[in-house]
């Protein structure tokens, strides 16, 4: 079956910098989840999209951006890198509309920040 | 707001004996989803069971059950017949579903994470 697909899935950047991260959902999946797990920490919300639109917002910094596009992919944008923002970035979907409450997580992209 | 604990940093257990994770939770919500999801070494976080607070019944997926014990908000993991592939992170964690009202509906809220390693 068709997982959740993420690129890339290793990035490094520098401090200042600018990365963008994509999530690819389930086919027929609507909904889409950022999550961000630090070195040794649990996974923390940051932002979620339903129908192409934002649905809910965790610890997200305003560094950060997220949209869902019209084909159901999600991209995260992260401006003004900082060395805390080194972690495993997941994407999740769920197929909200179908009463699924199940996420499926991709494989996670995980950013280095130097 | 909802918490998760896991009290159980580390665990360890034989192969093919029996192991029971812990987890509580607080919640002031009646309608919600519990998951217990594992993550392996290679960091992938895979939904292992889900229980719906509003069924009695524990959920059961061949090896793994849950005994959801509601009105003491304790959800612990049952992994019967341990494998070495089972070695991995657990996470519990707390949803409210779509629909339910308010905020913060649909976010996966985690525990700490319990270490399981299964040895030979």
């Amino acid at each position: 079956a068709a997982g959740v697909i993420q690129s890339p899935r290793h990035l490094i950047k520098e401090k200042r910098e600018t990365a963008t991260l994509k999530c690819y959902p389930i086919p027929r999946h609507d909904t889409v989840y950022w999550y961000q797990q630090g070195p040794g920490q649990d996974p923390q919300f940051l932002i979620s999209f339903y129908e192409k639109m934002q649905s809910d917002k965790g610890s997200i910094p305003d560094r950060f951006s997220a949209q869902q596009f019209s084909d159901y992919h999600s991209e995260l944008n992260m401006s003004s890198l900082e060395l805390g923002d080194s972690a495993l970035y997941f994407c999740a979907s769920s197929h909200r509309t179908g009463g699924g409450n199940e996420q499926y997580f991709g494989p996670g992209t995980r950013l280095t920040v130097t | 707001a909802q918490t998760v604990t896991q009290s159980q940093p580390e665990m360890s257990v034989q192969e093919a004996e029996t192991v029971t994770l812990s987890c509580t939770y607080d919640t002031s919500e009646n309608n919600y989803y519990l998951f217990w999801y594992k993550q392996p070494p290679s960091r992938q976080m895979i939904l292992v069971i889900r229980q719906e607070a509003y069924k009695q019944q524990n959920a059961t997926e061949n090896r793994f059950s849950v005994n959801f014990q509601k009105a003491a908000k304790s959800f612990s993991l049952k992994i019967s017949d341990s494998q070495l592939g089972d070695t991995a992170m657990y996470f519990c964690a707390f949803m409210k579903p779509w629909g339910a009202g308010g905020t913060s509906y649909g976010k996966l809220t985690f525990g700490q994470g319990t270490i399981l390693t299964v040895h030979p």
